[in-house]
């Protein structure tokens, strides 16, 4: 069965103070690594899709990196409006996708 | 930017309703989910759709589930008698193709059972 474990579920940063969000899966074929955000009341948006170990990703604060065994979600000098869960989630030979809980991002002014 | 969208976004039924979730998806797009995410719980998966058929489904969506896609642009989800436990938010999402493809969501619809 195919598994996706997110920590911390809860991470509280000053505005400008970097950090690391950790994404451990256990997908079976895997297809992608996906990581989306998500705010309150809303669906998950997109932001990355990983397929290889070693591939990195980019986007303004983000980064995002892979292994065999886990992927990583690095927000350098973030800024409130950072603040948001943060979903990981596999695709395997199966083509649905597999869930962490996520992290809920907290950036302070 | 193209984007996925969901109709009602708040739904309240009385338990044992019938309740159609409807969802147009991106007009590109060829393959449609369901997910479902229980308040506080994770996001997961209930049914994959493409070239008009079930393509895979979960433990979750037993028989009181149905989807269907009635026209070139909606794509719907049925829940026949609904329980107190079916109460959370339901996500439609598309993809280009299936494998590997970033699925695009819909802001959900809060499904309420009372």
């Amino acid at each position: 069965e195919d598994q996706v474990t997110q920590s911390p579920e809860a991470l509280r940063l000053q505005e400008g103070e970097s950090s690391s969000l950790n994404c451990s899966y256990t997908v079976s074929g895997l297809r992608g690594l996906f990581w989306y955000r998500q705010d309150p009341g809303k669906g998950p948006e997109f932001l990355f899709t990983l397929y290889s170990a070693g591939e990195e990703k980019e986007k303004e604060r983000l980064k995002a990196t892979l292994t065999k065994k886990e992927s990583f979600l690095h927000i350098t000098a973030p800024k409130p409006e950072d603040s948001a869960t943060y979903l990981c989630a596999g695709s395997g030979s199966a083509r649905q996708l597999t869930f962490g809980s996520g992290t809920q991002l907290t950036v302070l002014p | 930017e193209p984007e996925v969208t969901q109709t009602p976004s708040h739904q309240v039924t009385q338990m044992g309703q019938e309740v159609i979730l409807r969802c147009v998806p991106i007009s590109n797009h060829l393959y449609f989910y369901w997910y479902r995410q229980i308040l506080g719980q994770k996001v997961e998966f209930l049914v994959s759709f493409y070239n008009n058929e079930i393509s895979e489904k979960s433990e979750i969506f037993d028989d009181q589930f149905s989807v269907e896609r009635p026209d070139g642009s909606n794509f719907t989800l049925k829940i026949r008698s609904t329980k107190l436990e079916d109460s959370a938010m339901y996500f439609c999402a598309s993809s280009v193709t299936g494998e590997g493809q970033p699925q695009h969501f819909g802001d959900g619809t809060r499904l309420s059972i009372l």
